[in-house]
């Protein structure tokens, strides 16, 4: 069975500095991996996928995910935090195209 | 593209009656959409998978009585919450899967902006 761990429940970052947020997996095939982002009292937006093809994803508003399977993680990075980026985050894994596990979510905060 | 729609936003009611949300993917076809809860502060957390035409899947502790769930076509679930409960009270999310390889991805869920309930 899969798993998700988010090491941080919470980071807080300066505008304009940059972002780690991290995400270490388990999995007994090759999984898909997910970073979704939830503002408050909103849905789940896909920030960006990662497919066989490429180690490193580029995803939308900057962000960025390098999946790493020597170190089963898939840690989220951006260059420079903005304001608008403070929301909840959350990893992903789906073996197989199959159900989502959850990680538990780092919530970001930005300060001015 | 990929989006998908859920109805209401908020719902209030009394304690004892049903309630309905429908989830809908706007411009995709979704074989399978699947129905979260979120507490707050928490992760979301799986209550059932809907594949078109068929019995939802619930997910273990999840009554099925009391969460009924509906997906009647490739576009359109439903989620009616009997007998509500003010332990019901909760933030209701819906995903969609794409079926069609239309947004490129066919394993990747899209989410809905979600519902939250307030059971009084």
């Amino acid at each position: 069975a899969q798993s998700v761990t988010q090491l941080d429940s919470h980071v807080s970052v300066s505008e304009g500095t940059p972002v780690l947020l991290r995400c270490n997996y388990s999995s007994s095939y090759s999984p898909s991996l997910f970073w979704y982002v939830q503002h408050p009292n909103k849905g789940l937006q896909l920030l960006l996928k990662y497919t066989s093809a490429a180690t490193l994803v580029k995803g939308i508003n900057g962000f960025e995910a390098e999946f790493k399977k020597s170190e089963t993680s898939f840690h989220l990075t951006k260059p420079s935090a903005h304001m608008s980026d403070a929301a909840e985050y959350f990893c992903v894994v789906s073996e197989r195209g199959q159900n989502f596990v959850f990680g538990p979510g780092t919530r970001l905060s930005v300060l001015p | 593209g990929a989006v998908v729609s859920q109805h209401p936003s908020r719902v209030i009611c009394k304690s004892g009656t049903s309630v309905k949300i429908e989830c809908r993917s706007l411009d995709f076809q979704a074989t399978t959409m699947f129905w979260y809860r979120q507490f707050p502060k928490q992760s979301l957390m799986l209550m059932a998978t809907s594949n078109e035409g068929s019995k939802a899947t619930y997910e273990q502790g999840v009554e099925k009585d009391k969460f009924l769930i509906n997906h009647a076509s490739l576009t359109l679930s439903t989620l009616t919450v009997t007998s509500a409960h003010p332990e019901d009270s909760s933030f209701y999310i819906c995903s969609a899967r794409d079926a069609s390889g239309r947004t490129g991805y066919t394993d990747t869920q899209y989410f809905g902006p979600g519902t939250r309930l307030t059971v009084l």
